[in-house]
């Protein structure tokens, strides 16, 4: 079975990081997927890790260590657009299981 | 270039009736992917098609099909709606082997009352 944990919520001033965690137990692995997804519409590509270690894009950065089936997903200098939820998907063959999402709040 | 698309974008249908989505993929994807997302949670997997072949299915009622066309396009159909069908249904399209990410469609909102 598919495990795949992480915070419901997580509120943060505008301008400041935050950083969103997601664990997983998995029957399988081919990388984690973070993905942003604004109310109603579809979930849009944030990053992939297959490796472990940190990949930067821009404000966004993204973790993994496999060992421990961790990952997160960092945020800096948070803009008010970034209020969304955030997804985290495990990679199984050709299969995305997904946690249930992070709720962003950024407040003013 | 053309995302990946789906129609229609809202839909109300009622207890027992049928109904089809659709889905084009992006142009040189040849994978189509399905997913369920109820208000609340994340997307879950119904069925991935790769060259009009059923590659997996998810944990869903026979209720559900998929068929992927020639042109690499894609239905999925559900009947004998319920009033626990009522979710917004995601198309994503993929190279084959999924880890160059997969797009995600705009999605179908289906309401069933």
């Amino acid at each position: 079975g598919q495990n795949i944990d992480q915070p419901t919520e997580m509120t943060a001033t505008e301008g400041a990081i935050v950083q969103i965690n997601c664990t997983y137990q998995t029957s399988g692995f081919n990388g984690l997927f973070w993905y942003q997804q604004h109310a109603g519409e579809a979930p849009t590509f944030l990053s992939y890790n297959v490796l472990d270690g940190l990949e930067e894009k821009g404000r966004f950065s993204s973790f993994l260590s496999r060992s421990k089936g961790y990952s997160y997903l960092l945020l800096k200098e948070l803009q008010m657009k970034d209020s969304a939820s955030y997804l985290c998907a495990v990679l199984n063959d050709y299969k995305l299981s997904f946690g249930a999402g992070t709720t962003v709040t950024v407040r003013a | 270039d053309a995302g990946v698309t789906q129609s229609p974008t809202h839909l109300i249908k009622t207890r027992g009736q049928h109904v089809t989505l659709r889905c084009s993929p992006i142009s040189g994807h040849k994978s189509v992917s399905w997913y369920q997302q109820v208000l609340g949670q994340g997307p879950q997997f119904i069925f991935q098609y790769y060259e009009k072949e059923e590659r997996g299915r998810g944990n869903f009622p026979d209720r559900f099909s998929a068929r992927q066309f020639p042109n690499y396009s894609s239905e999925l159909n559900v009947n004998a709606l319920l009033l626990g069908d009522s979710a917004l249904y995601l198309c994503a399209s993929s190279l084959p082997q999924g880890s160059y990410g997969y797009t995600f469609g705009s999605g179908t909102r289906l309401t069933v009352v």
